[in-house]
């Protein structure tokens, strides 16, 4: 079945430092990729997402980067911050329309001061 | 946050009595959707709904029932629950059309089973 793995499933970086989670998926229909922010007790929020037509996608300090052919995309956050701390899932769409998602397992990421 | 709210936002039962959580939407959005969080396992589909009284099965449904009645509330109810059922609860939402088919969560409902 469809399924989405998540590397690393935790991360730790100095502030200032550059960050990347990466993604694999398994369904080859999958288009959408949308990565969410989860900050403790909260609910999952979007940060960025990127279609199948596009091969990267940058909002600040944050990119996306899709590979198609290999199936794998990855999350970028460069000159991290203490608030960027938090667990980050991908997630990619699921077959068979509804807008479905399947989601990796979630990225917890500490940026220390 | 796309009008979505979530009730109740915390519950406590025990093992074999009836649960319902609500999700409640106020901007028409087409389809709905129910998620489980566990530690390790990221978000799981239970349920989803793409309009009223249509509903289908996700990854994980043995165990729960779903209803829509209304657009605007989408019912989970758990038949009889069992500690395996102890997690956090997400509703979403998503609208139909390119670009705007993006996922909204609601706030969650932290559930225990004991």
């Amino acid at each position: 079945g469809e399924n989405v793995e998540q590397h690393p499933s935790t991360l730790s970086v100095q502030e200032g430092d550059s960050a990347v989670i990466k993604c694999t998926y398994s369904d080859s229909a999958s288009n959408y990729f949308p990565w969410y922010k989860q900050e403790l007790g909260k609910r999952p929020q979007l940060i960025i997402d990127i279609r199948s037509n596009v091969g990267e996608k940058k909002d600040q300090r944050i990119a996306v980067t899709l590979n198609k052919t290999a199936k794998h995309f990855s999350l970028h956050i460069t000159e991290t911050q203490p608030e960027d701390s938090a667990v980050y899932f991908c997630a990619a769409s699921w077959t068979g329309g509804y807008n479905k998602l399947i989601f990796g397992a979630g990225t917890r990421l500490a940026v220390h001061p | 946050d796309a009008g979505i709210t979530q009730s109740p936002r915390h519950k406590v039962t025990e093992t074999g009595t009836p649960v319902t959580l609500r999700c409640h939407q106020t901007e028409n959005h087409r389809y709905m959707y129910w998620y489980r969080q566990d530690p390790g396992h990221g978000l799981r589909l239970i349920h989803y709904s793409y309009g009223v009284k249509d509903t289908d099965k996700g990854e994980v449904s043995d165990g729960y029932s779903v209803s829509r009645s209304k657009t605007e509330d989408f019912l989970l109810t758990l038949e009889s629950a069992t500690s395996s059922q102890t997690s956090v609860y997400f509703c979403a939402i998503s609208s139909e059309g390119h670009s705007t088919d993006t996922q909204y969560f609601g706030p969650g409902t932290r559930l225990t089973v004991l």
